[in-house]
């Protein structure tokens, strides 16, 4: 079982951030945040993880509260092409092959 | 850019048939995986590899099998496909050096495999 909550869908206006929320209020001290998204009939695509702090790369920011029970990741400047099925897995970093994906948040953005 | 190349998007292959799924890699990563991916029922690992000659089963093992001679070569076989192995199969790799193991996932484009 999915161990992450999520929004079953979303939609922003192209250009403005997009947020997305995950609770994974049992989320245990070894287990990563990670999230992945997926374009229709594409393979899943890694985004970005973390284990406390927040993180950024060049394709989003990861913000982990404080308590490690929730997250949001945020495209800041969403584009059409980030209309995809987004993915937030907790797991230890060993174990991040098993991907129990839940059921995603599908996000639309606007043109 | 890394890649993970699946040797074809789309197959129909028919009850009883053997069918092969290749899928190479050009990272030089030692862990490689085949998932397959079902609505309603997400990823499902079916095996995986940590170096060449080495596989485990994963989730769902049975109907398949795998091979891994090369490093950068994973293959899925179904010995004799049958109607409930219609899915969607993805590859993944992945770095399991110590120092540079993010976890990250590497995911080729995938399957489509239709058994009739």
């Amino acid at each position: 079982d999915a161990k992450t909550t999520q929004p079953t869908s979303m939609d922003c206006a192209e250009g403005r951030a997009a947020n997305l929320p995950c609770n994974h209020s049992t989320i245990s001290g070894n287990e990563y945040v990670y999230w992945y998204r997926q374009i229709h009939s594409q393979g899943p695509q890694y985004i970005i993880h973390g284990l406390k702090n927040n993180e950024t790369n060049e394709m989003a920011s990861l913000i982990i509260t404080e308590d490690r029970k929730s997250s949001t990741l945020i495209l800041p400047h969403a584009t059409l092409r980030d209309t995809a099925v987004y993915y937030c897995i907790v797991s230890p970093m060993d174990s991040s092959y098993k991907l129990i994906f839940g059921s995603g948040t599908r996000l639309l953005v606007r043109p | 850019d890394v890649k993970v190349t699946q040797s074809s998007r789309y197959l129909v292959k028919r009850t009883g048939e053997k069918v092969f799924l290749e899928c190479v890699q050009d990272m030089d990563h030692e862990n490689m995986f085949w998932y397959r991916q079902d609505p309603g029922l997400g990823l499902r690992l079916i095996y995986f590899s940590y170096d060449v000659k080495m596989k485990e089963k994963g989730d769902i093992p049975e109907g398949y099998s795998v091979s891994r001679e090369k490093k950068e070569r994973f293959s899925l076989i179904l010995e004799s496909a049958s109607t409930n192995q219609t899915s969607m199969y993805l590859c993944a790799s992945r770095n399991s050096g110590s120092g540079l193991n993010t976890g990250e996932l590497f995911f080729g484009e995938g399957s489509r495999l239709t058994v009739l």
